[in-house]
């Protein structure tokens, strides 16, 4: 079975500090790879997508890849009490031709004004 | 662009009844549409994938006769969850893919069910 393992948290980190948010998956296969944020009561946002290893930055946002490692991470720069959310990794299977995502529980990030 | 609309956002029911959500993308043609179920505090769980045209393929430990799933158009898939009884109640999250880029998921805004 399919696994994405994120530490569940609460993270909690001072306004315009660096959030750095981890996520290992088990299909050494998978290709695509998103983060998502999710608000309390709300649906997920897509923030990011990677499909190469190495990193990939947009704005605040950095997403790092390595495969070899089955791992995949999300800085967050400056961070603000607006980022304060639940952040999910998901992962898309690699074959098959509906591309379906496996989400990991999600870590909480609470940013402290 | 790429706007995925569900309805309703919320709705309380009796046990025994059943309740409709919908799902529909505004401005784009979804060839596959997802519905997925998270309870409090877990992650979303995927139910069952949907293609225009076609039966839905529904996830291991998901009943099909219990949720029925129908993707008549492009545009609209609706999520039908029978009998509801109040372990159903959940947030259901519809998402849509768009054919050029199939891997890229847009979702609706939810559905709050309780069922008394």
């Amino acid at each position: 079975q399919k696994e994405v393992e994120q530490n569940s948290g609460p993270l909690s980190v001072p306004e315009g500090a660096i959030a750095s948010l981890n996520c290992t998956y088990s299909d050494r296969g998978s290709q695509s790879f998103f983060w998502y944020r999710q608000y309390s009561g709300k649906s997920p946002e897509l923030i990011m997508s990677i499909y190469s290893n190495g990193d990939k930055e947009d704005g605040r946002f950095t997403a790092q890849l390595n495969k070899a490692s089955q791992y995949v991470s999300l800085l967050i720069r400056d961070s603000q009490p607006s980022d304060s959310a639940t952040y999910l990794c998901a992962v898309q299977e690699s074959g098959g031709s509906n591309y379906k995502l496996t989400f990991g529980k999600g870590t909480l990030l609470t940013v402290n004004p | 662009g790429a706007v995925v609309s569900q309805h309703p956002s919320r709705v309380i029911c009796k046990s025994g009844t059943s309740v409709k959500i919908e799902c529909r993308s505004l401005d784009f043609q979804a060839t596959t549409m997802f519905w997925y179920r998270q309870f409090p505090k877990q992650s979303l769980m995927l139910m069952a994938t949907s293609n225009e045209g076609s039966k839905a393929t529904y996830e291991q430990g998901v009943e099909k006769d219990k949720f029925l799933i129908n993707h008549a158009s492009l545009t609209l898939s609706t999520l039908t969850v029978t009998s509801a009884h109040p372990e159903d109640s959940s947030f259901y999250i519809c998402s849509a893919s768009i054919s050029l880029a199939k891997n890229i998921q847009y979702f609706g805004a939810g559905t709050r069910l309780s069922v008394l």
